[in-house]
């Protein structure tokens, strides 16, 4: 069964340029996570999708980045225009939610590398 | 509110002795706990996961962990390390609150093992 997929894996771009990353869930999986994970750190989620709305975006710095998840499966991520400080790793997650108390596992993407000049 | 830290950002081995990497929380209700690991220009991958079953719980590549509600504490063992074990490894907390829920993750520990 493929993994979570990503794209691309490596962006260099110059600052006020937009950027635009793509993910494709494990088939079937009803809930998508971005994240940002800059270096020497964990994880910190930016935004949350059960099926297609986004129930957690409180992270998500909504003046340049936003996010979309058509039909429920593949999603975007969008930041314009890029600062200096969105250098870091994107990655994206999915999991199967049942609901209730969270337990489930999840799978991640290798994660798109972006480096802004 | 909940919260995990990893009280090692570095360890290092020697290849063929046991493994402690250190991980305490802070909940108020019956968490999830999970170790991820995290090899260079990888995807996290789940090593092991609490979910209110066992307090051993045994994952993959001979890892384990223990809950302890007591000390708030879920560390990983291993009782030999191996060249391959070297990479970045993060504990998580579900945080569960108002009908909703977040994953928090710990600022990590990287693993280094001697030859």
């Amino acid at each position: 069964e493929a993994g979570v997929v990503q794209s691309p894996r490596y962006k260099i771009i110059e600052k006020k340029q937009p950027v635009a990353f793509w993910c494709n869930p494990i088939s079937g999986h009803n809930t998508l996570y971005w994240y940002l994970q800059n270096l020497g750190q964990g994880p910190e989620l930016l935004i949350r999708y059960e099926n297609e709305e986004a129930v957690d975006d409180s992270q998500l710095p909504k003046d340049r980045f936003s996010a979309e998840r058509l039909k429920g499966v593949d999603s975007t991520l969008k930041i314009q225009p890029a600062e200096l400080g969105d250098s870091a790793v994107y990655l994206c997650a999915s999991s199967w939610r049942t609901g209730g108390i969270p337990r489930e596992t999840q799978y991640f993407g290798p994660g798109t590398r972006l480096l802004v000049l | 509110a909940q919260s995990v830290t990893q009280l090692d950002s570095h360890v290092s081995v020697s290849e063929g002795t046991p493994v402690l990497l250190r991980c305490n929380y802070s909940s108020s209700y019956s968490p999830s706990l999970f170790w991820y690991v995290q090899h260079p220009n990888k995807g996290l991958q789940l090593l092991l996961k609490y979910t209110s079953a066992a307090t051993l719980v045994k994952g993959i590549n001979g890892f384990e962990a223990e809950f302890k509600k007591s000390e708030t504490s879920f560390h990983l063992t291993k009782p030999s390390a191996h060249m391959s074990d070297a990479a970045e490894y993060f504990c998580v907390v579900s945080d569960w609150g108002s009908g909703t829920y977040k994953y928090i993750f710990g600022t990590g520990t990287r693993l280094k093992v001697l030859a």
